[in-house]
């Protein structure tokens, strides 16, 4: 039981080049989630998704997207990758009862040049 | 608008002593109320959480308390040690649903042996 697990680990990327993280759960989770982490930021919901072909905007949406083809996967997209981007991404994953806790994977460092 | 705040950037208690992280709110719908905590370079972990219909939850050495009427929690760690040593994240979610955590900043506690 690995829990969330989130590929890569790190990257490099320069402006406006293009990549996916790619984000497995095995809890058999309703809900997952991709956060981004900035200094002194703490954590900001990018886009959501409540189920299996659903995705949802967060509070930060702007130059990402998403898609959850299967319940167990999250993908999150970057397009055309900017300086901005540049951060800490998580990715966490629930249950679909109220009161349950997000479960956290360990993060993907991501830098853009 | 910071919905969740944690207005004490970092904490330093000596080992043995009580730490106390504090967090205030803004959103009159939040109802359910969550403590995470984050080494360096790893995601972060669900500690404990409190739904609004209670004033106070302990699991071990850690207690949340929550006052509604002030729209203010608090985690409280006795004893503190050393391995205590991470960011502590205040996260709220409302309207009956826990799908969107809203996160402070974080309070960097650090232990001293």
């Amino acid at each position: 039981n690995a829990g969330v697990t989130q590929t890569p680990k790190f990257r490099v990327l320069k402006t406006g080049q293009s990549m996916t993280l790619l984000c497995a759960q095995d809890m058999n989770h309703e809900y997952m989630y991709w956060y981004r982490q900035d200094p002194g930021m703490g954590l900001r919901l990018i886009h959501y998704s409540v189920g299996e072909g659903t995705t949802a905007k967060g509070e930060v949406p702007d130059g990402y997207n998403v898609s959850r083809l299967k319940k167990q996967n999250f993908l999150l997209g970057l397009e055309s990758a900017a300086p901005s981007q540049t951060s800490v991404y998580f990715c966490a994953s629930s249950a679909a009862r109220w009161g349950e806790t997000q479960y956290f994977g360990p993060g993907t460092r991501l830098l853009v040049l | 608008d910071q919905q969740v705040k944690q207005n004490s950037p970092s904490l330093s208690v000596q080992e043995g002593r009580i730490s106390i992280l504090n967090c205030d709110y803004t959103n009159s719908m939040f109802d359910y109320f969550l403590w995470y905590k984050k080494y360096p370079a790893e995601g972060p972990t669900f500690l404990i959480s409190i739904s609004s219909i209670k004033d106070k939850n302990e699991d071990g050495r850690f207690t949340v308390f929550l006052n509604k009427s002030a729209k203010h929690l608090s985690l409280h760690i006795v004893p503190s040690q050393p391995g205590d040593s991470a960011v502590y994240f205040c996260a709220a979610s409302g309207g009956g649903s826990n799908y969107k955590l809203t996160f402070g900043k974080g309070t960097l506690l650090t232990v001293n042996p």
